[in-house]
């Protein structure tokens, strides 16, 4: 079955340190986007690829960092620079942008908890 | 800038009762309109989107929703809600003239169906 998978789905950080999700997707889609839900705030960007080897900030990248080195795979590192890491992080993929629009498909979350 | 508000946080309804949850949008250009489902502890499925063409939308699990375009809204209804519909919706929105992908959130709306 194809779609996209998140892992780990809790994680838990201690304060310094840096951690990193885990975003897979056999979709075989150009596009990959991580958001962050925080209650009662809806989903916020924080940083989207539309192609392997580039990406771009969204609305609130500080404090993380992304790579996109092969097309299925685009992990998000927490660094010690964000002060409020706890939330829920999605993942989703779409096709690119620009050959049509297609629907977000996203993965199941991760749950990050600062301890 | 885009900007997308879900007028109730929280809609109680009972079971097999109407069901409205509204949304407004601003933005200065042609958007794309989606709404999304998410069960606790879970990722986001698509219930339906907006593109273009006829402004009465279906979805999936009987519920749909209607673009005006005068009013700025897209409102998500169904007949008669079920147990199983109980969960938080988002409204979104995507600029047709961008070739980001990106997706605008609204703050959701937890629906909660009694028996």
């Amino acid at each position: 079955d194809g779609g996209i998978t998140q892992s780990p789905k809790y994680l838990f950080r201690k304060e310094g340190q840096n951690v990193t999700l885990s975003c897979e997707q056999n979709l075989n889609h150009d596009a990959m986007y991580w958001y962050r839900q925080d209650p009662g705030q809806g989903l916020r960007l924080i940083y989207y690829s539309q192609i392997v080897n580039d990406f771009q900030k969204g609305d609130i990248a500080e404090g993380y960092s992304v790579s996109r080195e092969k097309k299925e795979s685009f992990p998000l590192t927490v660094t010690s620079a964000q002060k409020n890491p706890t939330a829920f992080y999605l993942c989703a993929s779409s096709i690119r942008p620009g050959q049509g629009f297609g629907e977000a498909f996203f993965g199941q979350g991760t749950r990050l908890t600062v301890v | 800038a885009q900007s997308v508000t879900q007028l109730d946080s929280q809609v109680p309804v009972f079971e097999e009762a109407p069901v409205e949850l509204r949304c407004n949008y601003s933005s200065s250009v042609s958007v794309y309109l989606f709404w999304y489902v998410q069960y606790p502890n879970q990722g986001l499925q698509l219930l339906l989107k907006y593109l273009s063409g006829s402004t009465l939308v279906k979805g999936i699990n009987g519920f749909e929703a209607e673009f005006n375009k005068s009013q700025t809204s897209f409102h998500l209804r169904k007949p008669s809600v079920h147990i199983s519909d109980t969960a938080e919706y988002f409204c979104a929105v995507s600029d047709q003239q961008g070739n980001t992908g990106k997706l605008i959130f609204g703050q959701g709306t937890t629906l909660q169906v009694k028996p």
